[in-house]
């Protein structure tokens, strides 16, 4: 069992370029998140999907793009890298329950 | 955006202390609460889930509470060892939903 995972798991960007971050999970989970590891505060949530064809907004979307077809896969797009998008990037997912977050390994990523 | 907050921010302790930290969240429209430990260099791992006012979990040496009345949390370690230093975070969703906010966590360090 797999369970969420994330690639890939380093990348350096040049500003101004794209990339997708990819994210599956195999566990028929109904929801996915998108969060970033800001140093001294914690995880951010980007994006958040209940479901396939529903996405939505969370804490700090701005400069990212997210679609969600299947239930499996949730990619993360950022479209013009800028170097306040340098971080480590989790994606997690859960049942439609009160249950807890399986996270993946993270994705470093830094625009330079 | 609601704010999750957790204190204290960082935490040494010698080992066979017994430490404790807080969480603190919006007492309106609860749902549930979160407990993650989060070693360096790995994803957050699920400590506990908090649903009931006055529910307490117990893990080994670590245990929670929570009263939802009054909006906190707290995590309790009995014993503090070496391999308990981690980040410890909690993660609150608001308003009944599944978008679920992190606070930003308390660095625990243990002194051998």
């Amino acid at each position: 069992n797999a369970g969420v995972t994330q690639t890939p798991k380093f990348r350096i960007l040049k500003i101004g370029q794209s990339m997708t971050l990819q994210c599956a999970q195999d566990m028929n989970h109904n929801y996915m998140y998108w969060y970033r590891q800001d140093p001294g505060m914690g995880l951010k949530l980007i994006y958040y999907s209940v479901g396939a064809g529903i996405t939505d907004k969370g804490e700090v979307p701005n400069g990212y793009n997210v679609s969600r077809s299947t239930t499996e896969d949730f990619p993360l797009r950022l479209e013009l890298a800028a170097p306040s998008q340098t971080s480590v990037y989790f994606c997690a997912s859960s049942p439609p329950d009160n249950s807890p977050l399986h996270f993946g390994n993270g994705t470093r990523l830094t625009v330079t | 955006i609601l704010n999750v907050e957790q204190s204290p921010q960082s935490l040494h302790v010698q080992e066979g202390d017994s430490t404790n930290f807080t969480c603190s969240f919006p007492s309106s429209n609860f749902y549930a609460l979160h407990w993650y430990r989060w070693e360096t260099a790995k994803s957050p791992e699920a400590l506990f889930v908090m649903t009931l006012n006055g529910d307490e979990k117990k893990k080994g040496r670590i245990s929670a509470t929570l009263n939802t009345k009054e909006g906190y949390s707290y995590l309790y370690i009995k014993g503090s060892q070496p391999e308990d230093s981690a980040t410890y975070l909690c993660a609150f969703p608001p308003g009944g939903t599944y978008k679920y906010i992190f606070g930003t966590g308390t660095r625990l360090k243990v002194l051998a």
